[in-house]
């Protein structure tokens, strides 16, 4: 499976668009790329996947570069709720998630 | 829709005593799945159900700990005898498919709450 880097933390101002970059340079064709997210004391929460295009849907949105080595999750007017870990994972078709260390995003009012 | 139900919330025990966690996935998902998430990490795929079959349990250290899902709903994970190490959150998922892959990546996972295990 293709390992993702993404950045340890990042701060956003309350209704400003948070932009989580994920960097993912050894993806291969069928691997899909998805967000989680994990409010504190919750279990993680699915908010979007992609395979090469863009994808929007009600929480976010997700940018895949062209060549597929890194990609975007957008939270177009980012809110308090909104703080938490997000995780970006790359995952080929028949084979589980794996979880790294994700962002901690700090929504600052 | 009622989501992953997991119990207890919370869990203190000594070191080499025995516990017990309990998960009621979504109605219908026949995928269930066990996670370890250790402070400061992401969740560890500990097993994997398809119903009552076990898919995946390769990272679930067997000398300690098992699981089941008895007629493909409900599933206990069990720890026996506990190590200091095994202090984490305890996390259930469900999911309608077997791989997230599948269907066009549509099979993503539902997540309980977690147990929050403390070994003294």
């Amino acid at each position: 499976d293709a390992k993702t880097t993404q950045p340890p933390s990042m701060d956003c101002a309350e209704g400003r668009a948070a932009n989580l970059p994920c960097n993912h340079s050894t993806i291969s064709g069928n691997e899909y790329v998805y967000w989680y997210r994990q409010i504190h004391s919750q279990g993680p929460q699915y908010i979007i996947h992609g395979l090469k295009n863009n994808e929007t849907n009600e929480m976010a949105s997700l940018i895949i570069t062209e060549d597929r080595k890194s990609s975007t999750l957008i939270l177009p007017h980012a809110t308090l709720r909104d703080t938490a870990v997000y995780y970006c994972i790359a995952c080929p078709v028949g084979r589980q998630l794996t979880f790294g260390s994700g962002t901690q995003l700090t929504v600052l009012p | 829709e009622a989501g992953v139900a997991q119990s207890p919330r919370y869990k203190i025990i000594e070191k080499r005593q025995s516990v017990a966690f309990w998960c009621n996935p979504i109605s219908g998902h026949a995928t269930l799945y066990w996670y370890q998430q250790i402070l400061g990490q992401g969740p560890k795929l500990l097993i994997q159900f398809q119903n009552n079959g076990v898919v995946d349990d390769s990272q679930l250290p067997k000398d300690r700990f098992s699981a089941e899902r008895l007629k493909g709903v409900d599933s206990t994970l069990k720890i026996q005898p506990a190590k200091l190490e095994d202090s984490a959150v305890y996390l259930c998922a469900s999911s309608s498919l077997r791989y997230p892959g599948l269907a066009g990546g549509a099979g993503s996972q539902y997540f309980g709450p977690g147990t929050r295990l403390l070994v003294l």
